[in-house]
């Protein structure tokens, strides 16, 4: 079974909106990864979190860890075009015969409008 | 400054009629992954290489097939594509287990 859920699938925002999409894993994590992709791209990685409740910011994205490591949060402040793309979160488990995978997310379909 | 390679970026190949797949890197990293990705789709690990070892993921068919001869390469042999496994295929490659995983541009693979 899938286990890094991530909500929504696709979101649509008009340019200037902000943008959030979620992740969340029914196992606690060691530490969980964004990822974005391009339409035609691969995945480009962002960012790492590791420690519970840890905040990360570029820019204009803020990562967000739970403080029980098992949900993740990517939001977009004032969304601009060139966000548009796919955003991936990837979970790498605490414990299990697959120690140290990353588990990756579905991912959010982000579309902005002019 | 290429870090991973993957050749060919486009493949078009007949309904089983076996094709290989290539990617190298250079940047010398312990593990290397094959995904399987489709339209709309996260990427679907099909199995990866840490060093020489190999580990399968156990949904990946036994048609996907897997080969690391040095540390820079390793080659995703389909022996006998079908028209289900018309996809991107993602080269990627990460220091050890659970590190940053960097990507290749991927393969996009046509079966007719």
């Amino acid at each position: 079974g899938q286990q890094v859920m991530q909500i929504p699938q696709y979101q649509h925002v008009q340019e200037g909106e902000d943008f959030t999409t979620y992740c969340n894993s029914s196992t606690t994590l060691s530490n969980i990864q964004w990822y974005k992709q391009r339409p035609g791209g691969h995945p480009v990685f962002l960012i790492q979190l590791v420690k519970s409740g840890e905040v990360k910011k570029q820019k204009r994205l803020t990562f967000q860890f739970g403080e029980a490591k098992k949900n993740s949060s990517l939001h977009i402040t004032a969304t601009q075009t060139t966000d548009v793309g796919t955003y991936f979160c990837a979970g790498r488990l605490n414990r299990g015969s697959t120690l140290g995978r990353l588990y990756f997310g579905r991912g959010t379909q982000l579309t902005v409008w002019p | 400054d290429a870090m991973v390679i993957q050749n060919p970026r486009y493949q078009v190949t007949q309904f089983g009629k076996p094709v290989t797949l290539s990617c190298s890197q250079t940047l010398n990293h312990n593990v290397m992954y094959w995904y399987q990705q489709k339209s709309s789709q996260a990427p679907k690990l099909l199995f990866h290489y840490y060093d020489k070892d190999f580990n399968n993921e156990a949904d990946t068919p036994d048609n996907f097939q897997s080969r690391r001869p040095n540390t820079s390469f390793c080659f995703l042999d389909i022996r006998s594509p079908g028209l289900g496994d018309a996809a991107m295929y993602l080269c990627a490659t990460s220091r050890d287990i659970g590190e940053t995983q960097y990507f290749g541009p991927g393969t996009r693979l046509l079966v007719l």
